[in-house]
């Protein structure tokens, strides 16, 4: 079993709907939680992260963690044609900088 | 000014060659990695370095050397190539060896024949 499992989709949306994308795990002993997003055939790129539980806010975008359900989520508000791409999300505990994937959403936003 | 540059882009080789990529970053980082990305899109980190001491060195073929002659730059070399190393390699970086957050490079396609 993956530590992380993330659906891979692919997931199709139209213009301005909200995405919501998840990632469940196995390892209590993740603290940090990473979302990445990936344009095609571009290196991933850090949206944003969050230590522990609760939730972050940058513009469109929301992480929230659950870590007494061991998920979390990443929310897309207002979705555009430029959001089209995989998103990835990534745990590590405390200590140590290995970060652990998942596999990735593929996002396609369409006009 | 891009943070986190790899040379090169692209690298088609036949089996059994030797091949070096090339990372630098110019964001003052100390600690720099090396992960593979197959084609299934899975990420998976090979090896750390911080202040060119090598601190995550997973299960990969010891046919797969990285080299940091500083904490700026990151080299992977590899020899004997195989089928199977046909993948995306990307570098990043981090701040420190915490790793909270980290910058990734463009990558590098690998395609051995």
């Amino acid at each position: 079993q993956k530590e992380v499992e993330q659906d891979p989709g692919p997931l199709s949306v139209p213009e301005g709907a909200i995405v919501s994308l998840n990632c469940t795990y196995s390892n209590s002993a993740f603290q940090y939680f990473m979302w990445y997003r990936q344009y095609s055939r571009k290196g991933p790129e850090l949206l944003m992260y969050t230590y522990s539980s609760g939730n972050k806010e940058d513009g469109r975008f929301t992480a929230q963690v659950d870590k007494s359900s061991k998920y979390i989520s990443l929310f897309i508000r207002d979705s555009q044609p430029s959001d089209s791409a995989t998103y990835l999300c990534a745990m590590k505990p405390t200590s140590g900088s290995r970060l652990t994937f998942g596999e990735g959403t593929q996002l396609t936003v369409n006009p | 000014d891009t943070a986190v540059s790899q040379t090169p882009k692209y690298l088609v080789t036949q089996m059994g060659n030797d091949k070096s990529i090339k990372c630098e970053q110019n964001l003052g980082h100390d600690t720099m990695y090396w992960y593979k990305q197959d084609s299934k899109k899975f990420l998976k980190i090979m090896f750390s370095y911080n202040n060119k001491e090598l601190i995550i060195n997973e299960t990969v073929p010891n046919r797969f050397s990285p080299k940091s002659p500083d904490k700026a730059h990151l080299n992977l070399h590899i020899n004997s190539l195989e089928l199977g190393d046909s993948a995306v390699y990307f570098c990043a970086s981090s701040q420190d060896s915490a790793g909270a957050t980290q910058y990734f490079g463009p990558g590098t396609r690998l395609l051995v024949l």
